[in-house]
């Protein structure tokens, strides 16, 4: 069936780097748009950035800017979220999002939780 | 990028309507049709309700309605149900071909 299935949660020390994958089933892996959004405990919804499976073009929001990388391997139908120089405020779960016509995100993984601390 | 403006809490009876309300500018919300409302309930993933401001993705009720003037988008949910308590979220792309999400609101069904 069509799903996003997203790896296991991280706990991470402040400095570090932490990968989340993506796994997409069900659909067309290159002709669709990857988001990550990204929620503290508590807080709003933020979005991190998008990856154009196809061609591996990528754009961030610039709260991320030189922090965090997205990559994919269509092999695999995987993309990934990689996000660097850690601290507590990146404590947070992590979605990937398919992005879908002009502008919505319609197919939602189930979270990774990302914890940092010392 | 700042967060679109939502209001933090609303709060309806059963069978009543409310509105909820999204103000961003003329970069993000004001600029084109690109505005879409998530329902997120809690420990879940948000899902899609509305999209290209007042679209409804199959299975979504009809009591979910999605409306824009200038740079505020709003959401109402007609005969407000138990299970509508949630918190919602709008988002927009922005001229720029980023996104922007609201502060989110959550919804109380009294």
């Amino acid at each position: 069936q069509v799903q996003l299935v997203q790896s296991g949660a991280e706990v991470k020390k402040p400095g570090a780097s932490v990968k989340v994958s993506c796994k997409a089933s069900g659909y067309t892996f290159s002709i669709y748009f990857m988001h990550w959004v990204r929620q503290a405990p508590g807080e709003r919804l933020e979005w991190m950035g998008w990856l154009n499976p196809g061609n591996g073009n990528t754009k961030f929001s610039q709260n991320f800017q030189g922090r965090v990388t997205l990559t994919r391997d269509t092999s695999a139908t995987t993309a990934y979220m990689e996000l660097t120089s850690l601290t507590s405020e990146d404590t947070a779960v992590y979605y990937c999002a398919r992005g879908s016509g002009t502008s919505w995100f319609d197919l939602w993984g189930q979270g990774t939780l990302v914890s940092v601390s010392s | 990028q700042s967060a679109l403006t939502q209001p933090a809490s609303v709060s309806g009876s059963p069978g009543q309507s409310i509105t909820i309300s999204c103000t961003g500018t003329s970069s993000d919300v004001g600029a084109y049709n690109y505005v879409s409302w998530y329902q997120q309930n809690p420990g879940k993933a948000p899902k899609l309700l509305i999209y290209e401001v007042s679209n409804r993705p199959s299975g979504v009720p009809d009591r979910f309605s999605g409306s824009k003037s200038g740079n505020t988008a709003s959401l109402t949910i007609s005969g407000l149900q138990a299970e509508d308590e949630a918190d919602y979220y709008c988002t927009s792309r922005t001229t720029i071909v980023t996104y922007v999400f609201g502060t989110g609101t959550k919804v109380t069904v009294l």
